[in-house]
């Protein structure tokens, strides 16, 4: 039980790419969410789902897109990547709409 | 209204000391607030959460005090140990699975 796993851990990419955050959950668990952290801000909600085929915009969606096609997987797409979506983003995954288990992050630079 | 503000930013604590941390919300749909806990390069992990049925909760060295008329909130660290040395976040969620969180709180515990 490996709980919520992130791929990749680093990623440098220029102004422009295009990437996709992996997320994925070996827990069965039905909610999940997207947060990206930067110094000084605490945490912020990007994107959730409360199930497999539905989504929903959290505190700060532009520039991100998600699906969730299956209960175990939860992908973040940065369309056109800017440098301000520098920053450590973070999975999560709950039971319940109260509970989240959060993977070990990924930290993204864009140049 | 979505707001938690937490402080202080930074707290320095001599071991065997109490640590303090505050938060305050302006929401009143929130219905549960979670405490986390987060050592560098990890991802934030649950420490302890309270409900505003009740004005205090413990877990061992950990207390939550909850002022609903107030709409605030804190963390108490009982003797505090080098080993409690992280960042620490507040949050609200009022079931919808939008989390708030607060900025954190960067605890030193000195030996």
């Amino acid at each position: 039980n490996a709980g919520v796993t992130q791929t990749p851990k680093f990623q440098v990419l220029k102004t422009g790419q295009s990437m996709t955050l992996q997320c994925a959950q070996d827990m069965n668990h039905e909610y999940m969410s997207w947060y990206r952290q930067d110094p000084g801000m605490g945490l912020r909600l990007i994107h959730y789902s409360v199930g497999a085929g539905i989504t929903d915009q959290g505190e700060v969606p532009n520039g991100y897109n998600v699906s969730r096609s299956t209960t175990e997987d939860f992908p973040l797409r940065l369309l056109s990547a800017a440098p301000s979506q520098t920053s450590v983003y973070f999975c999560a995954a709950g039971r319940s709409s109260y509970e989240q288990y959060f993977g070990p992050g990924t930290r993204l630079t864009v140049t | 209204q979505q707001q938690v503000k937490q402080s202080p930013q930074s707290l320095i604590v001599q071991k065997g000391g109490i640590s303090i941390i505050n938060c305050a919300y302006e929401n009143t749909a929130f219905d549960y607030f979670p405490w986390y806990q987060q050592f560098p390069g990890k991802g934030p992990a649950l420490l302890i959460a309270i409900r505003p049925d009740v004005s205090e909760k413990k877990e061992g060295r950990f207390t939550i005090s909850f002022n609903k008329s107030a709409k605030q909130f804190s963390l108490h660290i009982m003797d505090s140990q080098p080993g409690d040395s992280a960042t620490y976040f507040c949050a609200a969620t009022s079931g919808t699975y939008k989390y708030i969180f607060g900025t954190g709180t960067r605890l030193k515990v000195l030996a």
